[in-house]
């Protein structure tokens, strides 16, 4: 059973627009929740986070939501860069353990 | 600097054989963490361990084993049990808990078996 699902398995955006990628989850247990950015044949590198005491996060270009009576986090990117192109994986974490989604492709065309 | 160091960074094996996969780490971390990931599936759990001597199974634990001697070491063994071993390997640590900075993840390991 997935308990951190990214339904959009890929995404494309136009350089300078807004990205918006999008994570459910089921545990309402989880306390701390992350974005991770990965390119090919590379570990993730962390993004940015928020606790579930906050419903926004924002960090330069990034923006992470969170709405936990919907159980959702949402990661926006704005404006979206070529380099921002890579997987971005959500996770959440109840103790030492952290749950991951399956990870959605980002694309951003020049 | 300080980091997770994985190798090797390809590795092949031939079905029915064991092979080790190393990682280690100098963020002087107390756990560490392996994950295998496969097209479509995320990141999935293997084994942990929160302290040396000690470590316990993740989700996907069958035809894999581990130790944790050092706490700057956690290698992990695929084992000819492992029944689809060819996947992406990746490693990680953090200090606990984990939510507060979450982990910090070495550049993988990828196994293929032929």
């Amino acid at each position: 059973d997935q308990q951190v699902k990214q339904n959009s398995p890929s995404l494309s955006v136009q350089e300078g627009r807004i990205s918006i990628l999008n994570c459910d989850y089921t545990n309402s247990m989880f306390d701390y929740f992350l974005w991770y950015k990965k390119y090919p044949a590379e570990g993730p590198t962390f993004l940015i986070s928020i606790s579930s005491i906050k419903d926004k996060n924002e960090d330069g270009r990034f923006t992470v939501f969170l709405n936990k009576s919907a159980k959702h986090l949402s990661l926006h990117i704005v404006p979206s860069q070529p380099g921002d192109s890579a997987v971005y994986f959500c996770a959440a974490s109840a103790g030492n353990q952290f749950y991951f989604g399956t990870g959605t492709s980002l694309t951003v065309i020049p | 600097d300080g980091g997770i160091t994985q190798s090797p960074k390809y590795l092949f094996r031939k079905e029915g054989q064991n092979v080790t996969l190393s990682c280690e780490q100098n963020l002087n971390h107390d756990a560490m963490y392996w994950y295998r990931q496969d097209p479509g599936q995320g990141l999935r759990l293997i084994y942990y361990s929160q302290i040396v001597n000690d470590f316990q199974k993740g989700d996907i634990a069958e035809g894999y084993s581990v130790s944790r001697e050092k706490k700057e070491s956690f290698p992990l063994t695929v084992t000819s049990a492992q029944k689809n071993p060819t996947a992406f390997y990746l490693c990680a640590s953090s200090l606990p808990p984990a939510g507060v900075g979450g982990y910090t993840f070495g550049s993988g390991t990828r196994l293929t078996v032929v």
